[in-house]
């Protein structure tokens, strides 16, 4: 079973659509949360760090689940823009600085 | 300033060369990483240099050789190096949380290199 899983997808969505990813992890010990968007090409941008008590930032919900071991992330009214891949990183307070990356959600807004 | 930069952009190299990838960071981040993402794959750690000493090597080949020659720069560098190495190498930075984990980490854009 892999670390960090995550349904690869790809969703494709209307423009204005409510999308929600989510995401697994197997390391009780795991100790920080976040995600990032990766542009086709381009680095891993961080788009969230995941609390406890769940975060919101405009359009773009994340929450975390620390019973069932997974995280969330809600995009509200998509946009064109919200087009990239969605990855799902976890740090486990055992393993250093090594943050474990999901496989990545492929996200296709569509007019 | 959030932003680490990385140099080169693009790299083409054949088997016998030998080549260094760089990295730098200003934000006082005192962790630095670097990981290889082939298409379509998320970014897997090849490194961990944290307070400039190697911290992590996730079993890498020798032919890899990573350097920190001081808080804000990383080195990767490269001989002998075969086709499959072939990759997006992105260096990365974040603080050091003291609780044994690390904080978020900040991605450069990557080096995307070519072994022939």
């Amino acid at each position: 079973r892999k670390e960090v899983e995550q349904d690869p997808g790809p969703f494709n969505v209307p423009e204005g659509a409510t999308v929600a990813f989510n995401c697994t992890y197997s390391n009780s010990a795991s100790q920080s949360f976040f995600w990032y968007r990766q542009d086709c090409r381009k680095e891993p941008k961080l788009l969230m760090s995941v609390y406890s008590s769940g975060n919101e930032d405009g359009r773009f919900t994340a929450q975390l689940n620390r019973a069932s071991q997974y995280i969330s992330l809600l995009i509200r009214d998509s946009k064109l823009s919200d087009s990239a891949t969605y990855l799902c990183a976890v740090n486990s307070v055992n393993q250093g600085g090594k943050l474990i990356f999901g496989q990545g959600t492929e996200l296709s807004v569509k007019p | 300033d959030t932003e680490v930069t990385q140099t080169p952009k693009h790299l083409v190299m054949g088997m016998t060369n030998k080549k260094s990838l760089k990295c730098e960071q200003h934000m006082g981040h005192r962790a630095m990483y670097w990981y290889k993402q082939k298409a379509k794959k998320p970014p897997e750690l090849m490194f961990v240099y944290s307070y400039e000493k190697l911290s992590i090597n996730e079993s890498v080949p020798s032919r890899f050789s990573p350097e920190c020659p001081n808080s804000s720069l990383l080195n990767l560098h490269l001989h002998a190096l075969q086709p499959e190495d072939s990759a997006l190498y992105l260096c990365a930075s974040s603080q050091v949380n003291g609780q044994g984990g690390n904080s978020e980490q900040f991605f450069g854009p990557g080096t995307r290199l070519t072994v022939l």
